[in-house]
């Protein structure tokens, strides 16, 4: 079965501060999911990577793709409050496998 | 055009007791996946379906079951409701299998007493 780990659990972070979120994932995947859940929130997509050196950029965020190292970051950038959320890492192979995803704070 | 919907929001049910969960997906998406949330296992693949089939189905004991009409809509049903049942439903909708994109529902929260 595919596994997906994120690190960290947890992240609390300063205004201002840079930060990054790590996936990785066990076995060969064809794409990479990014999304957000705010708190009672349904899921939202971020990125999707589709192949190795993949980079998108969306504001504050960055997600890519290293599918030799099967590891995936997400970046943040001078983060804001409004950036507080759970971030999960998806990959898919016969179905979508989530990570544990990540809770964000960030704090003025 | 309209998101995944899924109503009601809140359900409580008792356990031994059965219930089933309703998706719209969006006009025109035809495949439809179903996800558990909860604290402790996290988001977990419960099944997809694709022209009226389920393509896959993840690791859920036979208790969980769904099935998919012929305008897309899904339903996934939980026969004799267990403690544990308790979590988060989300249900996704894509245009078709494989399709990069999924867009979720709001979740519909079960609560089992």
């Amino acid at each position: 079965e595919l596994k997906v780990e994120q690190n960290p659990l947890f992240l609390s972070m300063q205004e201002g501060k840079n930060y990054t979120i790590y996936c990785n994932y066990s076995t060969t995947s064809d794409r990479l999911y990014w999304y957000r859940q705010d708190p009672g929130k349904s899921l939202e997509s971020l990125f999707v990577l589709l192949s190795n050196g993949a980079v998108k950029q969306e504001g504050r965020l960055m997600a890519s793709l290293d599918t030799k190292a099967r590891l995936s970051t997400l970046h943040i950038t001078a983060a804001v409050h409004d950036l507080s959320a759970t971030y999960f890492c998806a990959v898919t192979g016969n179905q979508f496998y989530f990570g544990t995803g990540t809770s964000l704070t960030v704090i003025p | 055009k309209a998101g995944v919907t899924q109503t009601p929001r809140y359900l409580i049910k008792t356990r031994g007791q059965q219930v089933t969960l309703s998706c719209s997906p969006i006009s025109g998406h035809r495949s439809v996946s179903w996800y558990q949330q909860t604290p402790g296992q996290g988001l977990q693949f419960l099944f997809e379906y694709f022209s009226e089939t389920q393509r896959n189905k993840g690791n859920f004991p036979g208790r969980f079951s769904g099935r998919q009409f012929s305008n897309s809509r899904s339903e996934m049903n939980v026969s004799t409701l267990e403690l544990g049942d308790s979590a988060l439903y989300l249900c996704a909708s894509s245009l078709s299998r494989g399709q990069v994109t999924q867009y979720f529902g709001p979740g519909k929260r079960l609560i089992v007493l």
